[in-house]
């Protein structure tokens, strides 16, 4: 298995609504993170998670709440959001290496879940 | 911090070969990778350059050079299917990912 799976692939909440998105991995990769890519622009890194635990923390807003229950799967908990926070959410994983140098940097991304705030 | 930049566009021929450069300015430097986005799909890894050189991956070359912080992809032999988004990106700590700007290719008839 060498996919990322992202449920659900759209989703339309209001501002007061609390929902959450799962994020699925199986190849054993043992780096997780959570993107956000609005139109046109690059992703922006949210959060890192290694080994299960939270290592980076891109200064998000408390209003968005990762959690890691195992090394297969991540979520990203949802609430009070903002029109704003519109965008495309996108998991990836990435195995990790002891050797920086010589350590295959790429991420397996899901196809995202497109996030519609109203 | 780190800033990756792209040119914004660029527009190719069929079958021509096409080059798409990032600089880039950063700190805790380990690598430039490449990455591949389809109009509403994922992004798609393509290549990683940890070392200076250029590293071949079939149509897709990738090269780095970190005196210039520099790099670039070179696709050869367009298809009309390489009409995408193309993003550099440094890896960091914990495989920590900063995209560049990203490059929109257009390959044309």
């Amino acid at each position: 298995d060498t996919e990322v799976t992202q449920t659900p692939k759209h989703l339309v909440m209001g501002m007061t609504n609390k929902k959450s998105l799962k994020c699925e991995q199986h190849m054993g990769h043992r780096a997780m993170y959570w993107y956000k890519q609005k139109a046109k622009k690059p992703p922006e890194l949210m959060f890192v998670y290694s080994y299960e635990k939270l290592s980076i923390n891109e200064s998000v807003p408390s209003r968005f709440s990762p959690e890691c229950p195992n090394s297969s799967l991540l979520n990203l908990h949802l609430h009070a959001l903002q029109p704003e926070d519109s965008a495309l959410y996108l998991c990836a994983s990435s195995p990790l290496g002891r050797d920086l140098q010589r350590t295959n940097y790429g991420y397996t991304f899901g196809s995202g879940t497109r996030l519609t705030v109203v | 911090g780190q800033s990756l930049e792209q040119p914004s566009e660029v527009t190719a021929v069929e079958g021509a070969i096409v080059q798409i450069n990032c600089t880039y300015q950063t700190s805790g430097f380990y690598g430039l990778s490449w990455y591949q986005q389809h109009d509403g799909g994922a992004p798609t890894f393509l290549s990683y350059n940890a070392l200076d050189g250029l590293e071949e991956t079939g149509r897709f070359s990738s090269f780095l050079s970190r005196s210039d912080s520099y790099g670039y992809l070179l696709l050869q032999e367009l298809q009309m299917k390489d009409s995408a988004s193309y993003f550099c990106g440094t890896a960091g700590g914990y495989q920590k990912v900063t995209f560049g700007t990203g490059t929109k290719l257009q390959v044309i008839p």
